[in-house]
């Protein structure tokens, strides 16, 4: 069975730009997280996905935003990137909401805002 | 509030010898608690869960946790040693709050000396 994937990889962007990253999780899961992963901060819980709907949301301003279509994939957004924005995002995949099941990690989209 | 606390930032061993990586948790309600472990350049993978089930909880690579309530600890640990243990470990704790909230410890980076 297929790992979580995201795209792309690596990415370079400008302050004030926007930038969309995608995530496909492991077929049958329900269920997506993101996060984002910084020296300074640690791992931080963005917002997680399950069916369509917003299920939970961590303390990231509104600037960061997402949404996951009907066939699970998911895509997080972040409008008027700031230097501070740069990280690792990392998306994760679970059967259902993130609690008791495990998740399953993709290998992240390293941003860099110059 | 929920949260979570790995009492080492680094920890050094030398090959062969025992591993312990400890964390504490506070939550208010039943949490369910995960250990994760993400080597260089990788994304992250789950070690073992606790779901209120067996106190001892076994998981992958002859890693093992045991949750003690009255310490509110799940500390991790590992008979012996190996090198490709060397990556950073992340205690997780998962509280269902409103749509299951899930906080990352900030890590625990484990040296393995030859």
């Amino acid at each position: 069975k297929a790992g979580v994937t995201q795209t792309p990889r690596y990415l370079i962007k400008t302050r004030g730009q926007q930038v969309t990253l995608s995530c496909s999780p492991i077929s049958g899961h329900r269920s997506v997280s993101w996060y984002q992963q910084t020296p300074g901060q640690g791992l931080q819980f963005l917002f997680e996905y399950f069916s369509e709907t917003q299920r939970n949301k961590g303390n990231f301003p509104g600037r960061f935003s997402g949404r996951q279509f009907s066939n699970s994939r998911s895509e997080m957004n972040v409008s008027t990137l700031e230097l501070g924005d740069s990280a690792l995002y990392l998306c994760a995949s679970s059967l259902e909401p993130s609690g008791a099941y495990e998740q399953y990690f993709g290998p992240g989209t390293r941003l860099t805002v110059t | 509030a929920q949260s979570v606390t790995q009492l080492d930032s680094h920890v050094s061993v030398s090959e062969g010898t025992p591993v312990l990586l400890r964390c504490n948790y506070s939550s208010s309600y039943s949490p369910s608690l995960f250990w994760y472990v993400q080597h260089p350049n990788k994304g992250l993978q789950l070690l073992l869960k606790y779901t209120s089930a067996a106190t001892l909880v076994k998981g992958i690579n002859g890693f093992e946790a045991e949750f003690k309530k009255s310490e509110t600890s799940f500390h991790l640990t590992k008979p012996s040693a190996h090198m490709s243990d060397a990556a950073e470990y992340f205690c997780v704790v998962s509280v269902p709050t409103g749509g299951f909230k899930t906080i990352f410890g900030a890590g625990t980076r484990l040296f393995v000396k030859a």
